[in-house]
């Protein structure tokens, strides 16, 4: 069964404090891995869209990678204006799209 | 701004009733894509139209229905309305069929 965990839930963070999110997925012919950012009471934004194992993204502060079996977002010294709900997504044959269910930033000042 | 509108922002309806939420996409962008956020379940995948075709099915219920015009905006039909079918629905554009770059600021339907 195709599917996608993020690890962890939430996480809170002091500022400058660097960290990684986790996402995990099984699914049968992967066609992408994409990163959004959501803000509450809004929709996700899009971040970073990873194809292949190796591969890597950075924007800012952000650092996406990429391996057969999982992602990280890599956040380096994080400031207050980061904290959101990180979503992960695949894209899987049969033009499936699954999210996580995200992992809740808090960065304290 | 994403440049994908959605309308209206806000909705209260009744068990049983039925509503029509409606996208406009990011101009030029062909696919529309159509997801449900709740509380308890995240976001889940609907429905996806590309060029007024449909093109993925998620688990969307029977009650459900969609469609992409030829000016391309799309709209979500849901009818005998449950109290669980409050949630957030986001509609998400994209300029070819490989994956939604643009939501919405979403509709937050309430059944009561």
């Amino acid at each position: 069964e195709d599917q996608v965990t993020q690890s962890p839930e939430a996480l809170r963070l002091q500022e400058g404090e660097s960290s990684s999110l986790n996402c995990s997925y099984t699914v049968s012919g992967l066609r992408g891995l994409f990163w959004y950012r959501q803000d509450p009471g809004k929709g996700p934004e899009f971040l970073f869209t990873l194809y292949s194992a190796g591969e890597e993204k950075e924007k800012e502060r952000l650092k996406a990678t990429l391996t057969k079996k999982e992602s990280f977002l890599h956040i380096t010294a994080p400031k207050p204006e980061d904290s959101a709900t990180y979503l992960c997504a695949v894209s899987a044959t049969g033009n499936q799209f699954y999210f996580g269910t995200g992992t809740s930033l808090t960065v304290i000042p | 701004d994403s440049g994908v509108t959605q309308t209206p922002k806000h909705l209260i309806t009744a068990t049983g009733q039925r509503v029509t939420l409606r996208c406009s996409p990011r101009s030029g962008d062909l696919s529309v894509y159509w997801y449900q956020q709740s509380l308890d379940q995240g976001l889940q995948f609907l429905i996806q139209y590309y060029n007024g075709e449909e093109r993925a099915k998620g688990n969307i219920l029977e009650r459900f229905s969609a469609q992409q015009f030829p000016d391309l905006h799309s709209e979500l039909n849901l009818s005998s309305l449950e109290l669980g079918d409050s949630a957030l629905y986001f509609c998400a554009s994209s300029p070819r069929d490989r994956w939604p770059a643009f939501f919405g600021q979403g509709t937050r339907l309430t059944v009561v």
